[in-house]
């Protein structure tokens, strides 16, 4: 089975510019998650799907990023524009539905310059 | 809010010692509890969990009890490898954390664990 694919793996950006992740989740997995994870932190989450749905997005920064699900599979994570304290490991999760085990893809390491 | 809060600094342990990362967690309801492994180059794995108190986990010979009563939930292992040296995550699913968002993780802030031969 095919686990969750994130794509980059690895961006640079300078300050100001703006930046797209993109997260392809396990086949039929209706909850898609997107957290950030700071280095020496925790990851947290910013936004939670359902289906193509927003169910909790309390975290995510919406002056600067938003995040969408078409058709209720692939899921972006946009920024923009990056700010320094932006610079962390971006991680895309699914699972067969709210309370189900979640499965983590390996992440994208965004840097800002 | 809910929160998670591991062990501080960094774990070095020779091979075949005996390892315990602490856990303990503040909840507003009954949460699900779970230990996460990162291992270098990879995703988070899940490594165990439990669902209820006194519920324990296990898996590849770690094993973690669920501790209602001192809000905690331990990571051991009696003899670790080489190949455990990863950074492990103590998180948890709070079912009252509001109907729609529950599945959410909140986690502890990881535990860096190097095992030397």
């Amino acid at each position: 089975e095919a686990g969750v694919a994130q794509s980059p793996r690895y961006k640079i950006i300078e300050k100001r510019q703006s930046v797209a992740f993109w997260c392809n989740p396990i086949s039929g997995h209706a909850t898609l998650y997107w957290y950030q994870q700071i280095l020496g932190q925790g990851p947290k989450l910013l936004i939670q799907f359902q289906n193509n749905g927003v169910v909790d997005d309390s975290q995510l920064p919406k002056d600067r990023f938003s995040a969408e699900r078409l058709k209720g599979v692939d899921s972006t994570l946009k920024i923009q524009p990056a700010k320094l304290e932006d610079s962390a490991v971006y991680l895309c999760a699914s699972s067969q539905g709210a309370g189900y085990e979640a499965f983590f893809g390996q992440g994208t390491r965004l840097t800002v310059v | 809010g809910d929160s998670v809060t591991q062990m501080e600094g960094p774990v070095t342990l020779s091979e075949e010692a005996f390892l315990t990362i602490n856990c303990t967690y503040t909840a507003t309801g009954y949460p699900s509890l779970f230990w996460y492994v990162q291992y270098p180059g990879e995703g988070l794995q899940l490594l165990l969990k439990a669902t209820k108190a006194d519920d324990k986990g296990s898996n590849k010979g770690f094993e973690a009890t669920y501790r209602k009563e001192t809000t905690s939930f331990h990571l051991e292992k009696g003899s670790v490898q080489v190949s455990d040296s990863a950074v492990y995550f103590c998180a948890l699913s709070d079912p009252n954390a509001g109907g729609t968002s529950y599945g959410k993780l909140t986690f502890g802030q990881g535990t860096i664990l190097t095992v030397h031969p």
